[in-house]
């Protein structure tokens, strides 16, 4: 079982619909949890943290964290075009002391 | 603030040849970072500094060397590149530890032939 789990996608929502993103984690001893947002090219952009269960809210962002059931989620409300990017779920677990990376998740946003 | 900074953006090296790719940043981190991407495997770590006088080795960490020049700087150097080293490679810097959000740098693209 990998350490960080995400579908490589690609994920295709219409405009203004809302996108889901989903990662799984292994480790129960996980502490922080990050969403990056990467365009083709370019580098990875922090886009939300969360550390405790529940939602946290930032604009159109969303991230949804449970830890019970090793699952946190992003959620992209009124998507736009200029989101489709690769998203990439990022966890540090206290058990292996280090950020593990997931392999992303590329969204298209189709006008 | 220009957050993290990397030279060079481009390189191609030919087998064998060696050369060091420079980071530095300007949001007075403790902690910074080296990941090399490739398709399919996703970031994996190279090196990390904790802090200024310290380093260590991530999960690919064999072919490369580190150096924490001081609190702003963290260079990479390829000894003698091999073909399995053509990646792209992004510097980041936290405020202290893996424990916190990391920033990333723009990024060096590698080729190795």
């Amino acid at each position: 079982q990998k350490e960080v789990e995400q579908n490589s996608g690609p994920l295709s929502v219409p405009e203004g619909a809302i996108a889901s993103l989903n990662c799984t984690y292994s480790d129960r001893v996980s502490q922080s949890f990050f969403w990056y947002r990467q365009y083709s090219g370019k580098s990875p952009e922090l886009i939300m943290s969360i550390y405790s269960n529940g939602d946290k809210e930032d604009g159109r962002f969303t991230a949804q964290l449970n830890k019970a059931s090793q699952y946190v989620s992003l959620l992209i409300r009124d998507s736009q075009p200029s989101d489709s990017a690769t998203y990439l779920c990022a966890v540090f677990s206290g058990g292996y002391q280090k950020v593990t990376f997931g392999i992303g998740t590329k969204l298209q946003v189709i006008p | 603030n220009a957050g993290v900074t990397q030279t060079p953006k481009f390189q191609v090296l030919k087998t064998g040849q060696s050369m060091t790719l420079q980071c530095a940043q300007d949001m007075n981190h403790n902690s910074m970072y080296w990941y090399r991407q490739d398709p399919g495997m996703g970031l994996r770590l190279i090196y990390y500094s904790a802090s200024e006088g310290t380093t260590d080795k991530g999960e690919v960490p064999n072919g490369y060397n580190v150096s924490r020049l001081n609190k702003r700087e963290f260079s990479l150097r390829l000894e003698s590149a091999a073909p399995s080293q053509t990646s792209v490679y992004f510097c980041a810097s936290s405020e202290a530890g893996p424990t916190y959000e990391q920033y990333f740098g723009p990024g060096t693209r590698l080729t190795v032939t």
